[in-house]
């Protein structure tokens, strides 16, 4: 079965500061990787993927994220954050060998005081 | 625009009424995703389907009830069998299941008064 932690429910950080929300997974075997961010009441819109590669990934609006296969994280970073950042942030997992749609974790709600 | 359109955006339903929502795409994709979103517990999926006329069960479909006649549309069904239905409804798709990121639509809000 595969799992997705966030462990935080919520992350304060003050804007120009770097940001980091974390994201462990767990899966059988090697993962596919999503972030994904969501304003009120709206969908959510994707960030950035882990498939293979590079461990590390960048995304949109200056994002990016570490895989670390031996923590089994993949912790969401930006070096300087905005007001406008402040959201709820997913991350998402999907075993590689499995053929079943991604599961997401429970949300890291960012708040970026001015 | 290529996109995923939910509606309605909100619906208010009384106790013992089924009601549909609907959940169209022009990005062209086979998957289609739906999942429900309540605070504190994130994304649970409801249904999705690989392809037209099939469709699969997620973790918590009981209540719940979908089609997928067209390519573009997977409309799901909030039976009176839903204990709690009062929830933010995503629909989404996918290019491809296990590599392609999720597109979603805007979500539609149910409340049940």
């Amino acid at each position: 079965a595969q799992s997705v932690a966030q462990p935080e429910d919520q992350v304060n950080v003050a804007e120009g500061n770097p940001l980091t929300v974390k994201c462990t997974y767990s899966v059988s075997g090697n993962p596919y990787l999503f972030w994904y961010v969501q304003y009120p009441n709206r969908g959510l819109q994707f960030l950035l993927k882990y498939i293979t590669g590079d461990n590390l990934v960048k995304g949109s609006y200056g994002f990016e994220a570490e895989f670390n296969k031996s923590q089994t994280s993949f912790h969401l970073k930006k070096p300087s954050a905005l007001v406008s950042d402040s959201a709820l942030y997913f991350c998402a997992v999907r075993d590689i060998a499995g053929n079943t749609p991604l599961v997401f974790g429970k949300g890291t709600r960012l708040s970026v005081i001015a | 625009d290529g996109g995923i359109t939910q509606s309605p955006k909100y619906l208010f339903r009384k106790e013992g009424q089924n009601v549909t929502l609907s959940c169209e795409q022009n990005l062209n994709h086979d998957a289609m995703y739906w999942y429900r979103q309540d605070p504190g517990q994130g994304l649970r999926l409801i249904y999705y389907s690989q392809i037209v006329n099939d469709f699969q069960k997620g973790d918590i479909a009981e209540g719940y009830s979908v089609s997928r006649e067209k390519k573009e549309s997977f409309p799901l069904t909030v039976t009176s069998a839903q204990k709690n239905p009062t929830a933010f409804y995503l629909c989404a798709s996918s290019g491809q299941l296990n590599t392609g990121e999720l597109f979603f639509g805007e979500g539609s809000r149910l409340t049940v008064l």
